[in-house]
């Protein structure tokens, strides 16, 4: 049973330049979130998603950001016109589970490192 | 301000030593607290704690939870190199909130 997986795992853009980072979670589940990891910082919340919908977003900037989760293929994290500050390792998580105490058995991809020029 | 306070941010014993990590909040809602060991890349899962007073208890590892004083323990026993990594406490706020707060982190570093 495959992990979770994030692709690229290294990702360079130049500024004003748009990023897109995939996450294909584990086999059988539903439920995804974001996280992004600012160097010298913990993980932070980005957002929570299901498949074809946005359950809570409010880690995630007002603007630039956005996410998917499509009924078919992989959730998507959008970054449009990257700045420097955008740099930062983002990973994914995916959990078969919902609400209920157990949804934070949470696994993780490997992350996608971002780096702005 | 939720936050979520992990001491120390860097620590380097021997191999064998015996290792306690902490980690204390202060959030308006509170459902669990979560530990996670994060290598070079993502972290996995170690421990999820709702109650307190009651040790969870993985191998050399256990865990307990003080929801008076508002703080969790992480012990690793006989410490080995393999155990070097970042450990990261997480709180699950509830309420509606599906994230998780996360701690910075301590960096725990095993010399042979």
């Amino acid at each position: 049973n495959a992990g979770v997986m994030q692709n690229p795992r290294h990702l360079v853009r130049r500024r004003g330049q748009e990023a897109r980072l995939r996450c294909s979670p584990m086999k059988g589940h539903s439920h995804v979130y974001w996280y992004r990891q600012l160097p010298e910082e913990g993980l932070k919340f980005m957002v929570y998603l299901q498949k074809e919908n946005i359950i809570d977003e409010s880690g995630m900037p007002k603007e630039r950001f956005s996410a998917e989760f499509p009924k078919e293929g992989p959730s998507i994290l959008r970054i449009q016109q990257v700045v420097r500050g955008d740099s930062a390792a983002y990973f994914c998580a995916s959990s078969p589970f919902g609400q209920g105490r157990n949804r934070y058995e949470q696994y993780f991809g490997p992350g996608t490192r971002l780096t702005v020029t | 301000e939720d936050k979520v306070v992990q001491s120390p941010l860097s620590l380097v014993v021997h191999e064998g030593d015996t290792v306690t990590l902490n980690c204390s909040y202060e959030v308006t809602n509170f459902r669990s607290l979560l530990w996670y060991k994060q290598e070079k890349k993502a972290p996995t899962f170690l421990f999820m704690l709702t109650s307190s007073g009651i040790e969870k208890k993985s191998g050399r590892l256990s865990s307990i939870l003080d929801k008076k004083e508002l703080f969790s323990i992480l012990n690793i026993t006989a410490t080995q190199t393999g155990d070097s990594a970042i450990y990261l406490c997480a709180v699950d706020l509830g309420g509606g909130a599906d994230g998780l707060t996360f701690g910075k982190g301590t960096h725990l570093i095993i010399q042979p």
